[in-house]
């Protein structure tokens, strides 16, 4: 039983252009979305996150939108440079209760 | 650099052999996590430390395995007896606990255990 799917195992996108990886959730109580960024032999590392009271969040070139009616959560890269090539969790939470994560999108950026 | 580390980076082990794994966490963090992973999965919860309280389990952390922190610094995860359903990469993160009560977690580079 998956509360965090994202459907897309891998995306190419080429250099230049918007990279959208899409995540699901189906526990209504997670009211916290986090996006982490995954490097070969590295562990995670935080990119961006946005509440449930919000729906959207901007950093730079990384948007993440949330649509709570959908359990649907997206994040947006524009424009995608090759160092974005990762593989990308998404994971949420319900407050005082600990993260779960989505298998991943491994996102590859053509030059 | 000051962010989380583990020790080892790799391990391999026969079955039924035991193994210990190391992490150290950002110094001003009070907040321990373990996580497991596995091919084509995202990190999976195993257990969490607030200073030198082990506060949550999960269920996937059979009796074979046990987590300190004894001094609310380092923790270590031994795994006893290993089977080879135990190879996985196995991620060690810390965090602050935060007034509003979410946190983002920081991750050290994983162990990468396989049992032969």
């Amino acid at each position: 039983d998956q509360q965090v799917k994202q459907n897309s195992p891998s995306l190419s996108v080429q250099e230049g252009r918007i990279s959208i990886l899409n995540c699901d959730y189906t526990n209504s109580m997670f009211d916290y979305f986090l996006w982490y960024k995954k490097y070969p032999a590295e562990g995670p590392t935080f990119l961006i996150s946005i509440s449930s009271i919000k729906d959207k969040n901007e950093d730079g070139r990384f948007t993440v939108f949330l649509n709570k009616s959908a359990k649907h959560l997206s994040l947006h890269i524009v424009p995608s440079q090759p160092g974005d090539s990762a593989v990308y969790f998404c994971a949420a939470n319900r407050y005082g209760q600990n993260f779960v994560f989505g298998p991943g999108t491994r996102l590859s950026v053509l030059p | 650099d000051t962010g989380v580390s583990q020790d080892p980076r790799h391990k391999i082990t026969k079955r039924g052999q035991n193994v210990t794994f190391r992490c150290d966490p950002i110094s001003e963090h009070n907040r321990l996590y373990w996580y497991r992973q596995t091919l084509g999965q995202g990190p999976e919860f195993l257990t969490y430390f607030q200073n030198e309280a082990q506060l949550e389990k999960s269920r996937l952390l059979s009796d074979r395995f046990s987590a300190e922190r004894p001094k609310g610094s380092f923790s270590t995860l031994e795994i006893q007896r290993t089977e080879q359903g135990d190879s996985a990469m196995y991620l060690c993160a810390s965090s602050k606990k935060l007034a509003g009560g979410h946190n983002e977690q920081f991750f050290g580079p994983g162990t990468r255990l396989t049992v032969l």
